[in-house]
């Protein structure tokens, strides 16, 4: 079964730099898309990439797919405090949803 | 639009006892999720549900646990006895249409079975 994987697993940088995390995932999917869980809340839906596509943008976010090497990886541009949170990549394929385990980033002020 | 809301935000109960979570999905969507969270296992799906009817329930652990959707606007997940290892953050979450459309959570519930 296909599964997203995050990596790295924590990530800790400055406000305004740029955070950079990856996903990858084991079998062909539709789309994939990425969540944003702040602590003590829901995941919130950031941005589908379709597998036709290859790049995405959505504001201070960019996604990339190659499916070639089945990955995917998240951008965070000119961080803030408040992206302070855990960040799922979620696989869609074969009819299933897989979510990985989650990377957790932390920008210090 | 209120988004998914779901009900207690926090339950604490005694081992044996029965726990309802309850969910309202947003309005006009067809698809709504019951998930488990744990710092050991991440995002469990448990079920799924589609225009009411459950669709797959294969992430459902046992038998104490049931979900219902009598009408489009209302789920309730059932765990009856509950058991320490029950205690986890349960989400509901509905789409528009499965799960290949964005998912909304609600912000979950907080089980803690003592």
């Amino acid at each position: 079964s296909q599964q997203g994987e995050e990596d790295p697993q924590a990530l800790s940088i400055q406000e305004g730099e740029n955070a950079t995390m990856n996903c990858s995932y084991k079998t062909s999917i539709n789309n994939l898309q990425w969540y944003r869980q702040n602590s003590g809340r829901g995941l919130v839906h950031l941005i589908l990439i379709r597998s036709n596509e290859r790049e995405k943008h959505s504001g201070r976010l960019r996604v990339t797919l190659d499916t070639s090497k089945k990955s995917s990886s998240l951008l965070i541009t000119a961080s803030r405090a408040a992206d302070t949170a855990s960040y799922f990549c979620a696989a869609y394929g074969n009819n299933r949803l897989a979510f990985g385990k989650g990377n957790q980033v932390v920008v210090i002020p | 639009d209120a988004g998914v809301i779901q009900s207690p935000r926090h339950e604490v109960t005694e081992m044996g006892q029965e726990v309802t979570l309850r969910c309202k999905p947003i309005s006009g969507h067809n698809s709504l999720f019951w998930y488990r969270q744990t710092m050991m296992r991440g995002l469990e799906l448990l079920i799924y549900f589609n225009n009411n009817v459950p669709i797959d329930d294969s992430g459902m652990p046992e038998d104490r646990f049931s979900a219902k959707m009598p009408n489009a606007s209302f789920s309730t997940l059932k765990i009856q006895p509950s058991e320490p290892r029950d205690s986890a953050v349960y989400f509901c979450a509905s789409s528009l249409w499965g799960e290949e459309s964005p998912l909304h959570f609600g912000n979950g519930t907080r089980l803690t079975v003592t």
